[in-house]
């Protein structure tokens, strides 16, 4: 098993372009997770998805932040427009159920 | 009061020591109990779960569960250089919590 895909694996960009982050869950997990991490917030939920339905958003921090799982394979999180406030570490994480979660290798994101 | 409080340390041992991390979450209601350990610039990955009170063990490592004190540790023997890391206790109550880390520096 290729374990949880993301990609880009580092972005760089202007303040006020659209960025799109993609993840790829473990095949057969039902449930997928969205984390921004940073050294002053810790690792943060944003969002997470169960049978490709959002369940929880609360941790979404502003309407430019929007996540999608049009299928059970892939997901993105898009931030629009971006601000050097959102430069972190963005994981997407896949489990099974209320299992333990198989994080990807993260996103490094730098809004200049 | 936070979800899940972990001490951000840095925690430092020496090698051979026993390194000794601790959790305290807020929601009574929590069940699953996880720890993960995150080298710098790398994403976490699962070292243990704990669901009933007491103590589990897998080869060095002990995850110790007090749910009345509402306490999770995990415990860390023979210490090695090679176990420097963050660690992070998870909460799942409805969704998972992680605490902020506590960074644990083992030294040769």
């Amino acid at each position: 098993d290729a374990g949880v895909i993301q990609s880009p694996r580092h972005e760089v960009t202007e303040m006020g372009q659209e960025v799109t982050l993609r993840c790829k869950p473990i095949s057969g997990h039902n449930s997928l997770f969205w984390y921004r991490q940073t050294m002053m917030r810790g690792l943060e939920l944003l969002i997470y998805f169960n049978n490709n339905v959002p369940i929880d958003d609360s941790g979404m921090p502003e309407d430019r932040f929007s996540a999608k799982m049009p299928n059970a394979s892939f997901s993105t999180l898009k931030i629009q427009p971006s601000e050097p406030r959102d430069s972190a570490v963005y994981f997407c994480a896949s489990s099974s159920g209320y299992n333990e979660q198989f994080f990807g290798p993260g996103t490094r994101l730098t809004v200049l | 009061q936070k979800e899940v409080e972990q001490n951000s340390g840095p925690l430092s041992v020496p090698e051979g020591a026993i390194a000794s991390l601790n959790c305290t979450y807020s929601d009574r209601g929590s069940q699953s109990f996880f720890w993960y350990r995150q080298y710098s610039g790398k994403s976490p990955e699962l070292i243990m779960f704990i669901y009933s009170n007491g103590d589990k063990e897998d080869g060095r490592f002990t995850a110790q569960l007090n749910k009345a004190s509402q306490y999770v540790s995990l415990l860390i023997r023979d210490s090695q250089p090679s176990d420097s890391a963050t660690y992070l206790c998870a909460v799942i109550v409805n969704d998972m919590r992680f605490g902020a880390g506590t960074r644990l520096t083992v030294k040769p």
